[in-house]
């Protein structure tokens, strides 16, 4: 089945970069995405990147996907407070109409 | 960009009672919404998708008769919550797609925390 992992939880000083990493199972999936949540709120898509590029870069997030290794990462260059939230990752599988979310990641920005 | 609306943000009810949550695409027709859950400190899980003009298709484990969806017109998906208890407590969101096709981002809305006491 689907199955998508995380690393649970993310410290970084306010202006270094934060990477947050994620695995996913399904070969078969089109899109990978990251969302934010900060506390009480819905989730804010951050950025997308289809299964067959390598990276994206949009501002100060780089997305980063290796297929062979099932493996994605997000990176956010110059890390500030407002950043502080959960970073979930999720994969489109059934070409891409269900989203399999990864159990999330806290980040944590220390001024 | 795309904006999806939900209603109310936070409802408490009692035991035994429905609750209805709204979900409305604000700027774009959703012929396909989804329904997520999300339990404390934990992902979100699917729970449905909801079709406009057709019934809804839920995951395996979710009971329809609990969590009943209706998607009336293009920009609207329901969700009663019938009957609630506690263990019904939770964050409920709901997410759309901006076109049909499946190469778009899904997009979620606000999130409704329910309170069953």
């Amino acid at each position: 089945g689907e199955d998508v992992e995380q690393s649970l939880f993310l410290s970084v000083r306010e202006g270094d970069s934060s990477v947050i990493n994620c695995t996913y199972t399904d070969s078969s999936s089109t899109y990978l995405y990251w969302y934010k949540q900060e506390p009480g709120a819905g989730l804010q898509l951050l950025t997308y990147i289809f299964s067959n590029m390598d990276m994206k870069q949009d501002q100060r997030l780089t997305v980063l996907l290796n297929k062979k290794d099932k493996h994605l990462s997000l990176r956010i260059a110059d890390t500030q407070t407002g950043d502080s939230a959960i970073y979930f990752c999720a994969e489109g599988v059934f070409y891409g109409n269900k989203l399999v979310f990864g159990a999330g990641t806290i980040l944590r920005v220390k001024s | 960009g795309a904006v999806v609306s939900q209603h109310p943000s936070w409802v408490i009810c009692k035991s035994g009672t429905s609750v209805k949550i709204e979900c409305r695409s604000l700027d774009f027709q959703a012929t396909t919404m989804f329904w997520y859950r999300q339990f404390p400190k934990q992902s979100l899980m699917l729970m449905a998708t909801s079709n406009e003009g057709s019934k809804a298709t839920y995951e395996q484990g979710v009971e329809k008769d609990k969590f009943l969806i209706n998607h009336a017109s293009l920009t609207l998906s329901t969700l009663t919550v019938t009957s609630a208890h506690p263990e019904d407590s939770s964050f409920y969101i709901c997410s759309a797609r901006e076109d049909i096709s499946y190469n778009s981002p899904l997009h979620f809305g606000n999130g409704t925390r329910l309170t069953v006491t």
